[in-house]
């Protein structure tokens, strides 16, 4: 069956990088396309992009501090957002195109 | 950037039928635009319901349907029950670039 599991929790200070991972299972990975989301605490959905053959979409707001990579090797995606600030406190989601299959999400904190 | 919008709120009664609907800023929805339906439920991960319009997955109950209706994606549920109490998301792809969120529909079940 198709899984996305994430990789755990990150506690970061303001100005850091975070690095989430997407470890994807049961399909061909290199058919589909994976997505980025964000939850803030208590707020909606917000996408912030998408990656398919190497080819990247990013959110306008994030463009500059975000880049999302794939490792065919692996069939894992990953999602490095850069100069985090206090408000990029959310839980991270990494979504498979064509279908919506989630990972179960990763929390990352940006904390002084 | 468009912007998506849903009902903020909405109620149905047990065993009712209720629709929610998801517009775009730019116009008429399209199924090239690919909306998805997004349940999510109190400290759980979102679950996809419905994709490219009226997909439905496996572990999508049968009383949840997706369409377009007046230039709208909408979400029709026949036969509400409590458990389906939850926040729903709407998602339209733009261009084949990006995607936008609606900003939810928290459903109650009363």
């Amino acid at each position: 069956q198709v899984q996305l599991v994430q990789s755990g929790a990150e506690v970061k200070k303001p100005g850091a990088s975070v690095n989430v991972s997407c470890k994807t299972s049961g399909y061909t990975f290199s058919s589909f396309g994976i997505v980025w989301m964000r939850q803030a605490p208590g707020q909606g959905l917000e996408w912030m992009g998408w990656i398919y053959h190497g080819i990247t979409n990013y959110a306008q707001n994030l463009q500059g501090r975000v880049t999302m990579t794939t490792d065919t090797s692996t069939n894992t995606a990953y999602m490095e957002l850069r100069s985090l600030r206090f408000d990029d406190t959310a839980v991270y989601y990494c979504m498979r195109t064509h279908g919506g299959y989630w990972g179960q999400g990763t929390l990352v904190a940006v904390s002084s | 950037q468009a912007v998506v919008t849903q009902e903020p709120s909405l109620t149905v009664s047990p065993g009712g039928t209720v629709t929610l609907t998801c517009g775009s800023s730019t116009g008429t929805v399209t199924s090239g635009q690919w909306p998805y339906w997004f349940q999510q439920k109190p400290g759980q991960v979102p679950r996809t319901l419905i994709y490219d319009v009226d997909k439905r997955h496996s572990w999508t109950p049968a009383r949840f349907s997706g369409s377009l209706v007046g230039g709208k994606a909408a979400l029709t549920l026949s036969g509400a029950q409590p458990e389906d109490e939850a926040d729903y998301y709407c998602s339209l792809s733009y261009s084949r670039t990006h995607a936008v969120f609606g900003g939810g529909t928290k459903l109650t079940v009363l």
